[in-house]
């Protein structure tokens, strides 16, 4: 099976634009999850879809959003970005079933806003 | 809410045996996992405990205690290769709402 993939891989942007980030689950997988990671933060969750909908959402202004295709594919959106949302962006799928614990990362994207 | 404490780092020999704690404080639980991530890569799952006990995979192995809300990742026979940032994380749900910890930074010296 392949991997999960994540498109762009790396990213810069300027204070005030938005970004779009892609990510594909590994086939068969309904649930995906975004977090942020950064030296100082570590990683925080986003928010988790399932089957198009949002299940969960972690504390996160709502500049921060998300949605999730028929197909499980999902996209973040980041409007009005701002210096400190710099990361890497990490999604990650899993099956939801037996072993549903397990997620599966991608390679991530790497945002750098100036 | 959740809360999961980790060491910040730890260093070793090769060869040798590492524990790296942590401990959480949350309001549900489902489970506790284990992730590696090496510098410029992504997390990667090493293991999961949902029951109290010890769980082995290979040179790893993670223990769960449910009713001290701790559990530990232990790697044996340490490699130059294990040097890499090591995460707990929980969910409070089935497989949903994943907290992770702040990660410990694994040394592995020669």
């Amino acid at each position: 099976k392949a991997g999960v993939t994540q498109t762009p891989r790396y990213l810069i942007k300027t204070r005030g634009q938005q970004v779009t980030l892609s990510c594909s689950p590994i086939s068969g997988h309904r649930s995906v999850s975004w977090y942020q990671q950064t030296p100082g933060q570590g990683l925080q969750f986003l928010f988790e879809y399932f089957s198009e909908t949002q299940r969960n959402k972690g504390n996160f202004p709502g500049r921060f959003s998300g949605r999730q295709f028929s197909n499980s594919r999902s996209e973040m959106n980041v409007s009005t970005l701002e210096l400190g949302d710099s990361a890497l962006y990490l999604c990650a799928s899993s099956s939801q079933t037996s072993g549903g614990e397990t997620q599966y990362f991608g390679p991530g994207t790497r945002l750098l806003v100036l | 809410g959740q809360s999961l404490e980790q060491p910040s780092e730890v260093t070793a020999v090769e060869g040798a045996i590492v524990q790296i704690n942590c401990t959480y404080q949350t309001s549900g639980f489902y489970g506790l996992s284990w992730y590696q991530q090496h510098d410029g890569g992504a997390p990667t799952f090493l293991s999961y405990n949902a029951l109290d006990g010890l769980e082995e995979t290979g040179r790893f192995s993670s223990f769960l205690s449910r009713s001290d809300s701790y559990g530990y990742l232990l790697l044996q026979e340490l490699q130059m290769k294990d040097s890499a940032s090591y995460f707990c994380a929980v969910s409070d749900n089935y497989g949903q709402n994943f907290v992770f910890g702040p990660g410990t930074r694994l040394s592995v010296l020669p």
